[in-house]
């Protein structure tokens, strides 16, 4: 099956300071990338939706200046967590969507990135 | 209003046991997708579904469109099997809703 990566899968970081996670799609032209978060024992939340070579659509709720989004090819979406802060520790998870016929598509999941902020 | 139920929340079984984790959702769907998401967090797709049933080893996954339903099905269970099982459904606005997900523990 195709393989989404995230990098890194661990991040520690001082209040404060900014972190890029990115996420590859490896052996697939994504045509759309997601990225999600999830609180301990909670399910997952979709933060935005991300099309190459436009801007991200953020969900409800979610700051665009604080998370910012760079979709800069078929295969990179990167999220950069500005001036981070401890509430902003969670797992963050990436999926990839691809087309695979007419109007059918399948979505992977990165492995996850886990911030922790100081 | 959109919403994905899942259920049970916590499952404990015996290592050999049928198990069977139910998904319930609201509105019309285009896809349901059942995920796996291992201890440390990583997660893999099973399946994606839009209609019927789909197999692979020792996994079954079913949809019921009418009643807008899916279950999840893991036979002969095993410890490895133990891990948080969560409904993803896209529905037809194209918005994708998660479940709560279900913690399952396999006992040896």
């Amino acid at each position: 099956g195709a393989v989404v990566s995230q990098h890194p899968s661990r991040v520690i970081c001082k209040s404060g300071t900014s972190v890029k996670i990115e996420c590859r799609s490896l052996d697939f032209q994504a045509t759309t990338m997601f990225w999600y978060r999830q609180f301990p024992k909670k399910s997952l939340m979709l933060m935005a939706t991300s099309n190459e070579g436009s801007k991200a659509t953020y969900e409800q709720g979610v700051e665009k200046d604080k998370f910012l989004i760079n979709h800069a090819s078929l295969t990179l979406s990167t999220l950069t967590v500005t001036s981070a802060h401890p509430e902003d520790s969670s797992f963050y998870i990436c999926s990839a969507r691809v087309l695979i016929a007419d109007s059918y598509n399948e979505q992977f999941f990165g492995p996850g990135t886990r911030l922790t902020v100081l | 209003k959109n919403e994905v139920e899942q259920s049970p929340q916590n499952l404990t079984a015996q290592e050999g046991e049928f198990i069977t984790i139910n998904c319930s959702y609201s509105v019309g769907i285009s896809a349901l997708h059942w995920l796996q998401q291992h201890p440390g967090g990583g997660i893999v797709s099973l399946f994606m579904l839009s209609s019927g049933k789909k197999k692979h080893g020792r996994l079954i996954a079913t949809i019921n469109i009418q009643e807008k339903h899916s279950s999840l099905h893991i036979t002969a269970s095993h410890p490895r099997d133990s891990a948080v099982y969560i409904c993803a459904v896209r529905f037809t606005g194209n918005q994708f809703y998660f479940g709560t997900g279900t913690s399952l523990t396999v006992i040896p």
